[in-house]
């Protein structure tokens, strides 16, 4: 299988935009299709991007999600930044060869 | 809607086997999609353990593979994890959910901690 990559942490203040990365190591990351998940403490992860640029219902479009095939990576962007959104976020993607699942390492975001 | 809620032992002894079920309702699961394990040791990230689909076929994470059996009961609409020869380093929140294989898990159970201890 191959691996997806997250930082660690990122962090950036109320109002502001940031720009999560999840990068693949081998195979193309246009292969499948990238979810991201947000997981607040003591809570199960929610959907907030699926198919790679796809926003389920109720998920704000602040929100927003792309990937780039010249740093083989996928990106989740949140603009305008709410204390609110302060969590955990992990990539997801499959390895359609085997039918696998493949999660990031995860990101905390802090928002302060 | 779709819910999904875990159940079995919180606490498991080293060397024997964590057992888990996770009853669905309000989908028919041999009606269609993957449903899958995925744990996470405190502190840290999210783990596949595998995934059944409807049709009955299994899909397990190399890691775990020897060790873990995911189960379906049709008449029951739940579906199982086995998992055998624990040790601390299986202690974790298990959440069992839906997915699709391209579109990610949409519909997750609220997770439950196992801890592994004599």
């Amino acid at each position: 299988n191959f691996m997806l990559t997250q930082p660690h942490s990122v962090s950036e203040s109320p109002g502001k935009t940031v720009t999560i990365s999840c990068t693949r190591s081998s195979g193309s990351i246009a292969s499948n299709y990238v979810q991201w998940y947000q997981q607040r403490p003591g809570s199960s992860p929610t959907t907030v991007i699926y198919e790679d640029n796809q926003r389920p219902s109720g998920v704000p479009d602040r929100f927003s999600g792309s990937i780039d095939s010249s740093s083989n990576s996928a990106s989740l962007t949140i603009s305008g930044l709410k204390t609110e959104d302060e969590a955990d976020y992990y990539c997801q993607s499959y390895d359609s060869s085997n039918h696998h699942v493949v999660f990031g390492g995860g990101t905390k975001l802090t928002v302060l | 809607q779709v819910q999904l809620q875990e159940s079995g032992p919180g606490l498991v002894k080293p060397s024997e086997t964590l057992s888990l079920t996770c009853a669905v309702s309000g989908y028919s699961i041999s009606s269609g999609y993957y449903w899958g394990w995925i744990r996470q040791p405190p502190g840290k990230g999210l783990e596949w353990i595998g995934s059944i689909y409807h049709s009955g076929s299994t899909y397990y994470n190399p890691s775990l593979k020897s060790r873990v059996t995911i189960s379906v009961d049709t008449s029951k609409n739940q579906f199982s994890l086995k998992l055998s020869s624990v040790t601390a380093a299986d202690t974790a929140v298990y959440y069992c959910a839906r997915h699709s294989l391209g579109s990610g898990y949409e519909y997750w159970g609220q997770g439950t901690l196992v801890t592994v201890s004599s």
